[in-house]
């Protein structure tokens, strides 16, 4: 089974609306991290957000918000006042406990800011 | 702080050569862990590396290896390549924690390997 699993392989957001990104995660660990990155057309893998299981608070930073619902699964990633920057992939990605520092990581989602 | 760097940043290489890249990880980081990105695969996870010991390892042919030096330096070397093995390399720089915690990852720039 996929650990991660992203089903929008491409997403289109009018510049300064708000965005979705979609993901689900599968592990029977209690102990585990949720991960965002963005990857812009140069190839860098930007770190952008991370939600701990046991954090009772969604995670911000600054315009990404994450969506942590547990009991779904789900780390779906909000991008408010979307920009032309944010043109980019993103992926979703998760670390568990009991496999040490292996990250796996989600097919990602390609986002385009229209003007 | 400076970032991850990887060297070089572009590669091209013919069947059967091999190949070595380097990355260096941000200072003061001891966990190293190598990725190829290709459109077809997305991103697979080749090793990882602690303290100059290989840690976890992904689901690659021995072709692919890798080493760290004692400054925290890595080296990931490609023997013989194939065709398939053109991909971005991303290397990418951890925090040393205690186990079970659970800190991000830092990327490289990556390097562009193409076989031809």
């Amino acid at each position: 089974a996929q650990k991660i699993t992203q089903t929008q392989p491409g997403m289109f957001v009018q510049e300064k609306e708000a965005v979705t990104l979609d993901c689900t995660y599968d592990t029977s660990d209690q102990s585990y991290g949720l991960f965002w990155y963005k990857q812009p057309s140069s190839g860098e893998m930007i770190f952008l957000i991370y939600q701990g299981s046991y954090d009772e608070q969604n995670a911000t930073e600054g315009r990404y918000s994450l969506n942590f619902q547990k009991a779904r699964k789900s780390a779906n990633l909000v991008i408010s006042a979307s920009q032309l920057g944010d043109s980019a992939m993103y992926f979703c990605a998760m670390r568990e406990a009991s496999t040490g520092n292996q990250f796996y990581f989600g097919t990602g989602t390609s986002l385009t800011v229209i003007p | 702080k400076a970032g991850v760097t990887q060297t070089p940043r572009y590669l091209i290489k013919t069947r059967g050569q091999q190949v070595t890249l380097s990355c260096s990880p941000i200072s003061g980081h001891r966990s190293v862990s190598w990725y190829q990105q290709t459109p077809g695969q997305g991103l697979q996870f080749l090793f990882e590396y602690f303290s100059e010991t290989q840690r976890n390892k992904g689901n690659f042919p021995g072709r692919f290896s890798g080493r760290q030096f004692s400054n925290s330096r890595s080296e990931m070397n490609v023997s013989t390549l194939e065709l398939g093995d053109s991909a971005l390399y991303l290397c990418a720089s951890s925090p040393s924690p205690p186990p079970g915690t659970l800190y991000e990852q830092y990327f490289g720039p990556g390097t562009r390997l193409t076989v031809t």
